[in-house]
């Protein structure tokens, strides 16, 4: 079965540029979760979706970080004006109850 | 709010070696505990949870962790080894699966 699918998979970008990172959950799975891993770091949670709204948003670093979910599925992860502190990688998890998170691959995000 | 600590952040057992990860969490009541796995270029998969009951939980691949609430640790074994063990492992502590805390994590290398 489909697991959780992220894209771009490796995404290389200029500092001050904008950025969409994507997830597509497991189907039906109505929780959305984003991390971020710095290298050699454990994940720092940055925002959970319950259907298309976030109780929870205050893991995100700054104002120039956003996330929508639309339709309860896919969610885009924005970033304004990158740093070069945001390379990381991003990852994705969803659940369906209260008992596991799926991850996706994640997007390896280098910001020259 | 919740924290944990993986002390160790590489790992180096031979093949047939039996293997103990540590995790040691600060939480205020009982929490919810996982070990995750990451294999390189994957996402994380749940090897195993605890939530209550029986304090020695068993998971995939062989894996079982002990919970331990007078030492507040929830440390991951394997009796032996395998060369695909070979990975990244993540410890989280959370009240519930939607407010997780991820330990840096420990990899773990398998010599032939």
């Amino acid at each position: 079965g489909a697991g959780v699918s992220q894209s771009p998979s490796n995404k290389v970008t200029e500092k001050g540029k904008d950025v969409e990172l994507r997830c597509d959950p497991i189907s039906g799975h109505t929780a959305l979760y984003w991390y971020r891993q710095r290298l050699g770091q454990g994940l720092e949670f940055l925002i959970y979706f319950q259907g298309n709204s976030a109780p929870d948003k205050s893991g995100l670093p700054s104002d120039r970080f956003s996330a929508e979910r639309t339709g309860e599925s896919v969610s885009t992860l924005t970033i304004q004006r990158t740093q070069q502190e945001d390379s990381a990688v991003y990852l994705c998890a969803s659940s369906l109850t209260s008992t596991e998170q799926f991850f996706g691959p994640g997007t390896r995000l280098t910001v020259l | 709010a919740q924290s944990v600590t993986q002390p160790d952040i590489h790992i180096t057992v031979s093949e047939g070696a039996s293997l103990e990860l540590r995790c040691n969490y600060s939480y205020g009541a009982t929490p919810y505990l996982f070990w995750y796995v990451q294999s390189p270029g994957q996402g994380l998969q749940l090897l195993l949870k605890y939530f209550s009951g029986d304090t020695l939980v068993q998971g995939i691949k062989g894996f079982e962790a002990e919970f331990k609430r007078s030492q507040s640790s929830f440390n991951l074994r394997k009796p032996s080894v395998h060369w695909s063990d070979a990975a990244e492992y993540f410890c989280a502590v959370g009240p519930n699966n939607n407010d997780m805390r991820f330990g840096a994590g420990t990899r773990l290398t398998v010599k032939p």
